[in-house]
């Protein structure tokens, strides 16, 4: 198994609404992310996980709440979200923090329309 | 810290056209260099990486890119596109030292047309 699953693809949620996408990879993957990309631009780096444990935020509102409840799943919890934060949400995975052989396996991504 | 510029944000091209999509970087140290793409509503796919070795670095889908120490730059070619290689194209860097994270460029829009 070569993929990053991202769940799900589409999600639309109000302002007070919670939710949470859901990030999959079965390739022993020990370094998971989270990226951010808003339409024509590059992806923002906003959290890495390192062995199960966060070694990176990068200034993350408190609204995004992310969690690593094993080495093969990758959670990000929204709560009170704003019309700004509608974005691709994109994850991916590498071997590790300090191997860089095969890059970063990328997932298809989260399309979230705050409304 | 390490940057990356892809000063052309869009390069309209036809089928079977030679194309070049250009990446220069910034770094005080040694890097690593990658070259993703992003088709429509999809996540990004790695078409080749410089790590080390040889300076040209041939991809998937018929890719390559030179890696130029001297220039700075790790330029994107393809000798003949076709339709559907129109996508965006991200070029990256990471450091090769230490715990780093990619750093992307911000994307240059490959138009292929008939």
């Amino acid at each position: 198994d070569t993929e990053v699953t991202q769940t799900p693809k589409h999600l639309v949620m109000g302002m007070t609404n919670k939710k949470s996408l859901k990030c999959e990879q079965h390739m022993g993957h020990r370094a998971m992310y989270w990226y951010k990309q808003k339409a024509k631009k590059p992806p923002e780096l906003m959290f890495v996980y390192s062995y199960e444990k966060l070694s990176i935020n990068e200034s993350v509102p408190s609204r995004f709440s992310p969690e690593c409840p094993n080495s093969s799943l990758l959670n990000l919890h929204l709560h009170a979200l704003q019309p700004e934060d509608s974005a691709l949400y994109l994850c991916a995975s590498s071997q590790d923090l300090g191997t860089v052989n095969y890059g970063y396996t990328f997932g298809s991504g989260t399309r979230l329309t705050v409304v | 810290a390490q940057s990356v510029t892809q000063l052309d944000s869009q390069v309209p091209v036809f089928e079977e056209a030679p194309v070049e999509l250009r990446c220069n970087y910034s770094s005080s140290v040694s890097v690593y260099l990658f070259w993703y793409v992003q088709y429509p509503n999809q996540g990004l796919q790695l078409l080749l990486k410089y790590l080390s070795g040889s300076t040209l670095v041939k991809g998937i889908n018929g890719f390559e890119a030179e890696f130029n120490k001297s220039q700075t730059s790790f330029h994107l070619r393809k000798p003949s596109v076709h339709i559907s290689d129109t996508a965006e194209y991200f070029c990256a860097v990471r450091l090769n030292s230490g715990y780093s994270t990619l750093t992307f460029g911000k994307g240059t829009m490959l138009l292929v047309s008939p």
